[in-house]
């Protein structure tokens, strides 16, 4: 595609309840990251994903959180048992291998655990 | 651990001046990106302007400009003949060479007053 894709752009949730946040990188990015932006807060790595090379999950916060890539391209984002913490916007980018200086972000999904 | 530090939470400034925003960082590396991201009311992150450390030229693009004094940790965005449309979260980045993780501040919110 033209630019990287999140779906959906938001999602209010149960306390308690899991979700998968979609992102769908840059047509021939083999890079892909994923960041959280909590409320009036910085970017905060979370995970990053290289071709077939096992993932970067050095950003997770906890076991509830997991992500996947399947086929090198599409990627899911899931958070399980969800806490209001979690409320954030959750943001991914993609680039070209090793070149994250040349990263391209998506427009977020906001995620609100009610 | 590398940190990016934005003093300035919020700024306001009229149409067509200029405003300077202000980031220190702090690596023991040698080698390392500094960066300007713009965050409209959209979400999506918009590179501004990059600057290689080894570099001792400051990065200009058109309107914007850094001044990167890499002694004293500090990389600072100029913004002249500011526009309406220049009203944003405006986030400092580093990033160490090699590495595949961005570290980010906590961001100045700019608003340009007509």
């Amino acid at each position: 595609g033209a630019g990287v894709s999140q779906s959906p752009s938001n999602k209010v949730t149960e306390k308690g309840k899991d979700v998968e946040l979609r992102c769908d990188p840059i047509s021939g990015h083999t890079a892909l990251y994923w960041y959280r932006q909590s409320l009036g807060q910085g970017l905060e790595f979370l995970i990053y994903f290289q071709g077939n090379s096992a993932p970067d999950k050095s950003g997770l916060p906890s076991d509830r959180f997991s992500a996947e890539r399947t086929g090198g391209s599409v990627s899911t984002l899931t958070i399980q048992r969800t806490q209001q913490e979690d409320s954030a916007v959750y943001l991914c980018a993609s680039s070209l291998v090793g070149a994250v200086t040349e990263a391209f972000f998506g427009q977020g999904t906001r995620l609100t655990v009610v | 651990a590398q940190t990016v530090t934005q003093s300035q939470p919020e700024m306001s400034v009229q149409e067509a001046e200029t405003v300077t925003l202000s980031c220190t960082y702090d690596t023991s590396e040698n080698n390392y990106y500094l960066f300007w991201y713009k965050q409209p009311p959209s979400r999506q992150m918009i590179l501004v302007i990059r600057q290689e450390a080894y570099k001792q030229q400051n990065a200009t693009e058109n309107r914007f400009s850094v001044n990167f004094q890499k002694a004293a940790k500090s990389f600072s965005l100029k913004i002249s003949d500011s526009q309406l449309g220049d009203t944003a979260m405006y986030f400092c980045a580093f990033t160490n060479q090699g590495a595949q993780k961005l570290v980010f501040g906590q961001g100045t919110r700019l608003t340009i007053n007509p």
